[in-house]
């Protein structure tokens, strides 16, 4: 079975400054995607970023980009230029692109981001 | 375009009786996901729907079940409820079943069961 580990339960960055969030992941398949969700305090998820595992460069969506590094399964998050409204819980997640469970997400426990001004 | 919307937002139950929670899916979404997250916990899988069947579940008991509806909204229904059935509970809609469509989430529904 697949597994997401997040070991930063809480990071804090300043205001215009560089924070990285890390990830690990486990699996035995070579076909997937990885994403980052933020969480704020209205609960509702969304999509920060994601990366397919067979493409090599690192997504990059504004001012948040990835580290993946296949072999080592660690997919980490860099937020640059850290905004206030960046402050939430992000989550790491794995979803299969193979059999049942096609389509469906497995999270990691999620990182608290506090951003001081 | 509407988003995916959930109702109620909060809700209070009892030890062993029974809740049904409903998912508007985003419009043109024929998958449905619902996710379980306790406090403090990333969401986990319950199961999802495809065009109204049941397609793939998650290590939940029979308790939980659910429906997805012609217009393919969805209900999540938790029998016998217990006390770690508190959780959050987020649905999910995307224009597919494979795992290259995006998968929307709504705001969530706030189930205490004391």
């Amino acid at each position: 079975a697949q597994t997401v580990t997040q070991s930063q339960p809480e990071m804090s960055v300043q205001e215009a400054e560089t924070v990285t969030l890390s990830c690990t992941y486990d699996t035995s398949e070579s076909d997937y995607y990885l994403f980052w969700y933020k969480q704020p305090p209205s609960r509702q998820m969304i999509l920060v970023i994601r990366q397919e595992a067979y493409k090599q460069q690192n997504a990059t969506e504004n001012r948040f980009s990835v580290n993946f590094q296949k072999a080592a399964k660690s997919f980490s998050l860099k937020i640059s230029d850290s905004q206030l409204g960046d402050a939430a819980m992000y989550f790491c997640a794995y979803r299969s692109n193979y059999g049942g469970s096609q389509g469906n997400l497995i999270f990691g426990k999620g990182t608290k981001l506090s951003v001081k001004p | 375009e509407t988003g995916v919307t959930q109702s109620p937002t909060h809700l209070i139950k009892t030890r062993g009786q029974q809740v049904t929670l409903r998912c508007s899916s985003q419009s043109g979404h024929n998958t449905v996901s619902w996710y379980q997250q306790a406090l403090g916990q990333g969401p986990q899988f319950i199961f999802q729907y495809y065009r109204e069947e049941e397609n793939g579940r998650g290590n939940f008991p029979p308790r939980f079940s659910g429906l997805q509806f012609p217009n393919y909204s969805s209900e999540l229904n938790v029998n016998a409820l217990e006390l770690d059935d508190s959780a959050l509970y987020l649905c999910a809609s995307r224009n597919g079943l494979g795992s290259s469509y995006e998968q929307y989430f709504g705001p969530g529904t706030r189930l205490t069961v004391t």
